[in-house]
């Protein structure tokens, strides 16, 4: 069984600021890692994953997450917002081996950048 | 290279009318997902296919939801009869299929999404 938990259902940063977009998950089993971003009334876009090479993963846009297996921790950063960045983040687990694919989705944090 | 598309992007019906929704996949992409998420909960799985085939259909919530792959290509979700608590978006997600010892590099690529209302 797998599960995800995003810590801060919104967050608000000033642009130019950094961003901290917290998960902790659950996993019976070594996990894959993802953090998708859906911007207004577009699809959901991989940002970026963790499947077991470099724990510290870098992704599209700036962002990056670091992969903690003693705090089961995937936290999502940037050093500095853009105005862009307004959107809601999801974290999600899923199979590292088998024939199972589904992810397991967290709760989604929304992202506000201010002026 | 065209992404996953799903029709329609809006979707209004009245409780027991019967609603079908479109997913077109990445081309060769073998496996396709769909996902839902009702209002203020989580994107749940519904099912994957592996070609025409269901590989896992354990996020189905009822026998009112019937999936369709004919083919191997684009796939069909139907609802019916449509009931209040379907409302919200359904996502589709498609990805090239790994052997099980690299499941971890299969990344799934979502489309927009179909936003069912059931008044």
């Amino acid at each position: 069984a797998q599960s995800v938990t995003q810590l801060d259902s919104h967050v608000s940063v000033s642009e130019g600021t950094p961003v901290l977009l917290r998960c902790n998950y659950s996993s019976s089993y070594s996990p894959s890692l993802f953090w998708y971003v859906q911007h207004p009334n577009k699809g959901l876009q991989l940002l970026l994953k963790y499947t077991s090479a470099a724990t510290l993963v870098k992704g599209i846009n700036g962002f990056e997450a670091e992969f903690k297996k003693s705090e089961t921790s995937f936290h999502l950063t940037k050093p500095s917002a853009h105005m862009s960045d307004a959107a809601e983040y999801f974290c999600v687990v899923g199979p590292m081996w088998g024939s199972a694919r589904q992810l397991t989705f967290g709760s989604g944090t929304q992202l506000t950048v201010l002026p | 290279e065209a992404g996953v598309t799903q029709f329609p992007s809006h979707s209004v019906i009245e409780k027991g009318q019967t609603v079908t929704l479109r997913c077109d996949p990445i081309s060769g992409h073998d496996n396709l997902y769909w996902y839902r998420r009702v209002m203020g909960k989580e994107i749940k799985f519904l099912l994957h296919f592996v070609k025409e085939s269901k590989q896992d259909e354990s996020g189905m919530p009822n026998n009112r939801f019937l999936a369709e792959r004919t083919g191997g290509t684009y796939s069909t979700l139907k609802v019916q009869p449509a009931e209040l608590e379907d409302s919200g978006v359904y996502f589709c997600a498609s990805s090239h299929g790994e052997p099980p010892g690299l499941a971890g590099r299969d990344t799934q690529y979502f489309g927009p999404g179909t936003r069912l209302t059931v008044l």
